[in-house]
């Protein structure tokens, strides 16, 4: 079981926009930046959005990332089937001392 | 370019160790400290600590027992996770990821190893 919780799942057709969420408490999310990564199975994750809602260079602006209170969410507009890939929020917790991350979830483009 | 280079798939029995190597091209490895994550078939991605790459000081998520060790060469900038008395509850990817550090503030994760499957099977 997670700390952080995500939808397994994930879907929208080409074109359209999709928002997945990920739900923490005050020991994590409350209190410290959220972090997107995209992973596609066999290759490196690459980090997609840092604190909160900023984008490393590189990353399309059609991702993009909020937070709100122990929430923080990352939407994706004009899905392309190149997005299809899992995707995990992930922030530090402080009564566990270390990283967490959501249990990620899997976006298919339909 | 940053990049992390990973040591290839490893097939081990039950009371077996490995050693997983992760070679850091295009920075300094002492720039910036290193984190271990695992996953697990079918799971999510799990922390399992970090080591600071100026002191060689490792750090272990909670609930990583002893048979686990970070460590370095940074002489050949590498870093290393070792696994001792390996168990089928081991098998999984492991991944090492930089935590960019920048003006004496650390971020996240911003370059990550491709993944080393260990599988311990008897």
């Amino acid at each position: 079981q997670s700390v952080l919780t995500q939808p397994p799942s994930a879907s929208g057709t080409p074109g359209q926009g999709v928002t997945i969420s990920c739900s923490g408490s005050s020991s994590n999310l409350g209190n410290y930046y959220g972090y997107w990564f995209q992973h596609f199975p066999g290759t490196a994750p690459k980090l997609l959005i840092y604190r909160d809602d900023e984008r490393p260079s590189g990353v399309p602006d059609r991702f993009s990332g909020s937070k709100s209170g122990t929430s923080a969410s990352l939407a994706i507009s004009g899905l392309r089937s190149e997005d299809e890939a899992d995707y995990y929020c992930a922030t530090w917790d402080d009564s566990l001392s270390g990283w967490v991350f959501g249990g990620g979830t899997k976006l298919t483009v339909l | 370019q940053v990049q992390l280079v990973q040591s290839g798939s490893e097939l081990k029995k039950p009371g077996a160790s490995v050693k997983v190597s992760c070679k850091a091209s295009g920075y300094t490895l002492t720039s910036h400290p290193m984190n271990w994550m695992r996953q697990a078939p079918g799971q999510g991605l799990e922390w399992m600590g970090w080591i600071n790459t100026n002191t060689g000081d490792p750090t272990y998520a909670q609930g990583l027992t002893g048979r686990f060790v970070f460590s370095l060469d940074t002489s050949v900038n590498t870093a290393y996770l070792q696994i001792s008395s390996l168990r089928a509850e081991d098998t999984a990817t492991y991944y090492c990821a930089r935590q960019y550090c920048s003006g004496g503030t650390c971020y996240s994760f911003d370059s990550w190893g491709r993944g080393t499957l260990v599988t311990v099977s008897s």
